[in-house]
């Protein structure tokens, strides 16, 4: 199973804007509508922050947002904080092997 | 509150068997998908494998099919993996997860070391 592209690093400086895009294939992200976002800190269990591309559970912030356009999905925090530093990590159903896909993660750093 | 807790873990030799446990609590357990996830050290995550509530169905990564397996006991809230003929590159903390909806994974266990070392 090949895995989804995410960048390995993205920085941002608090207050501003980034945006972390998770590309796929038509196997997955570009039929789907079954994309996640995961927030994990240093020695921590992941934090589910988006599902079905746009939605967010209960008690995560506004200010993560996600959007799919095509095979690249997209996960943006407006309003950087210093505690949004961890690494991200985008999924994705995939359709043939009924498989869950994981990208390799993004590191954000505040700047 | 959703608790998983995950037990097993260990050191075993290439080739070698183990399994893993997950106590649930909190939810309904009979009525939940549950995954189990891996994340090597220093690396990524990667989905291991996915059970349907009523345990009838099973999903695995091609990296663990055919050695990997599975199950659950709904009457004690407990989710499982058998592993066998492991390999070095197995080693890796081990999550048991619950799912969200559709294929998300909303609630994730503090994990267990699996380590495949001679």
């Amino acid at each position: 199973q090949s895995a989804l592209t995410q960048p390995a690093s993205v920085s941002g400086s608090p207050g501003q804007s980034i945006t972390i895009s998770c590309t796929g294939t038509s196997s997955d992200v570009g039929t789907y509508y079954y994309v996640s976002w995961y927030q994990q800190h240093p020695g921590k269990a992941p934090k589910l922050m988006i599902f079905d591309v746009t939605r967010r559970p209960s008690g995560v912030s506004s200010r993560f947002s996600g959007s799919k356009s095509g095979t690249t999905a997209s996960l943006t925090i407006s309003g950087l904080q210093a505690e949004d530093e961890a690494d991200y990590y985008c999924s994705s159903y995939r359709s043939g092997s009924s498989s869950v896909l994981f990208a390799g993660g993004t590191k954000l750093t505040v700047l | 509150q959703v608790q998983l807790v995950e037990s097993g873990g260990g050191v075993v030799q290439p080739g070698g068997s183990l399994r893993l446990s997950c106590a649930a609590s909190g939810f309904t357990f009979s009525t939940s998908g549950m995954h189990w996830v891996r994340q090597r050290p220093g690396k990524g995550l990667e989905w291991v494998a996915f059970v349907r509530p009523d345990g009838g169905t099973e999903y695995y990564a091609d990296s663990v099919k055919g050695r990997f397996s599975i199950f659950r006991d709904n009457s004690e809230n407990t989710l499982y993996v058998h592993m066998n003929s492991l390999r070095p590159e197995d080693t890796a903390v081990y999550y048991c997860a619950r799912e969200f909806g559709g294929m998300a994974i909303g609630y994730w266990g503090q994990g267990t070391q699996v380590t495949v070392s001679s």
